[in-house]
């Protein structure tokens, strides 16, 4: 299957500061790209899907001044957190897909972000 | 997007048969039905797609029925390393791309 790999895999930063997280389809050129954000034992929640080369769209709720997403190449996408707070403290997950793959995303293995 | 219900835990042993159902009686005509298994701190991971019938990989296999507002996975004698959260999802195929409503997903606990 088509590979997704994010990095880093764990970040934990101060509460003011901004990270960035990488996502990157490693064998396909990804289309689309899609963040989820998971809380503990919790499911995974869209928060905004990108196409190369175009502005995301955030689902409701999902502040994109807080939550910049660039998909710049057909490989890469780039969530970040600005101006962090504890209660952003979540995994963070990207999927992709690309032509020729139907409706079927594959997803990164995950970053878990701890905002102290 | 349909709806669909799981139930929130199963639990089973090693070497049986597992089924989880899935509900989703709003299922729109071009709408594909998908399953993820996901660890924990681990992305989610495809298992296997069908639109009706009956659809098998090395891993599973996946049962419609004709109305499709129901489907089962079916993972035969699970082992252990198969304890993990299992989303059935469905969606639109060959629209550019289909976003994924995530459910509760079903717990599956395999003990020995």
């Amino acid at each position: 299957g088509a590979v997704v790999s994010q990095h880093p895999s764990r970040v934990i930063c101060k509460s003011g500061t901004s990270v960035k997280i990488e996502c990157r389809s490693l064998d396909f050129q990804a289309t689309t790209m899609f963040w989820y954000r998971q809380f503990p034992k919790k499911s995974l929640m869209l928060m905004a899907t990108s196409n190369e080369g175009s502005k995301a769209t955030y689902e409701q709720g999902v502040e994109k001044d807080k939550f910049l997403i660039n998909h710049a190449s057909l490989t890469l996408s780039t969530l970040t957190v600005t101006s962090a707070h504890p209660e952003d403290s979540s995994f963070y997950i990207c999927s992709a897909t690309g032509q020729g793959f139907g409706e079927t995303q594959y997803f990164g293995p995950g970053t878990r972000l701890l905002v102290l | 997007l349909a709806k669909t219900t799981q139930p929130i835990s199963m639990d089973s042993y090693e070497g049986q048969e597992v089924n989880i159902t899935c509900s989703h009686n709003n299922i729109a005509t071009n709408d594909y039905i998908t399953w993820y298994q996901q660890f924990p701190s681990q992305g989610p991971r495809f298992i296997i797609q069908g639109y009706k019938t009956k659809v098998t990989n090395e891993v599973a296999s996946l049962f419609i029925p004709a109305d499709r507002k129901s489907s089962t996975l079916s993972l035969p004698r699970v082992s252990l390393s198969d304890t993990a959260v299992y989303y059935c999802l469905v969606g639109v195929m060959n629209t550019g791309f289909q976003k994924l409503v995530f459910g509760t997903g079903t717990r599956l606990l395999v003990s020995p």
